[in-house]
């Protein structure tokens, strides 16, 4: 069994451009959701896509988006970025059929705002 | 709004000794909470998973309780060692919404040899 995945690694880039991050759902699951963890604070939820759509959201900007695949992969896209979009950002796959609700996490992608 | 608190922020202790990391929430209709494990720079280690309908559980030397009456959680570890220095947070698992997970800012634990 494939646990979740998250690429890239580490990411820089510069204020005002745009990025994208990948995960990889754990095999079986099909809902996943994203979360910001900025330096030296818990995760902060971002938003949870279900079946591709979108099932909830915290409180971030429109500029923050997503996209599921048909695979229940999951993309998150942030445009215009700014100095305080630097974070981890980790996804989490779960399973609507398990009883649990339990959320499994990959090792996150570190982005860094110049 | 589900928030989260952990107490203490940072705890230093010398190894073998046993501590508490404390948890406390203020929205009792939870699915389930969820202590985890964070090295610096990393990702999260799932360490337990306590359903709402359950009071602790264990796994080796770490006992997680919950009183979801009184929004409270507690991560006993028992005979520390330096290995287990790392950041704990604790997370609810809402009922609402996405289900999603509320953490807590974490406790910054270091175990002295």
């Amino acid at each position: 069994e494939t646990g979740v995945t998250q690429s890239p690694t580490h990411l820089i880039k510069t204020r005002g451009q745009q990025v994208t991050l990948r995960c990889s759902s754990q095999s079986g699951h099909n809902t996943v959701s994203w979360y910001q963890q900025a330096l030296g604070q818990g995760p902060q939820f971002i938003f949870q896509y279900y079946r591709e759509e979108e099932n909830g959201r915290g409180n971030f900007p429109p500029r923050f988006s997503g996209l599921q695949f048909p695979n229940y992969s999951s993309e998150l896209n942030v445009n215009a970025l700014e100095l305080d979009d630097s974070a981890l950002y980790l996804c989490a796959s779960s399973s609507d059929r398990a009883s649990s609700y339990e959320q499994y996490f990959g090792p996150g992608t570190r982005l860094t705002v110049t | 709004k589900q928030e989260v608190t952990q107490i203490p922020a940072a705890l230093s202790v010398p190894e073998g000794e046993n501590l508490v990391l404390n948890c406390s929430f203020t929205d009792s209709a939870i699915y389930n909470l969820q202590w985890f494990r964070q090295d610096p720079g990393k990702g999260l280690t799932s360490l337990l998973l306590i359903q709402s309908s359950q009071r602790e559980q264990t796994s080796g030397r770490l006992n997680a309780s919950l009183d979801k009456s009184s929004g409270r959680s507690t991560l006993y570890i028992a005979a520390s060692q330096p290995g287990d220095s790392a950041t704990y947070l604790c997370a609810v698992q809402d009922q609402t919404g996405a289900n999603n997970l509320f953490f807590g800012t974490g406790t910054r634990l270091t175990v002295i040899p």
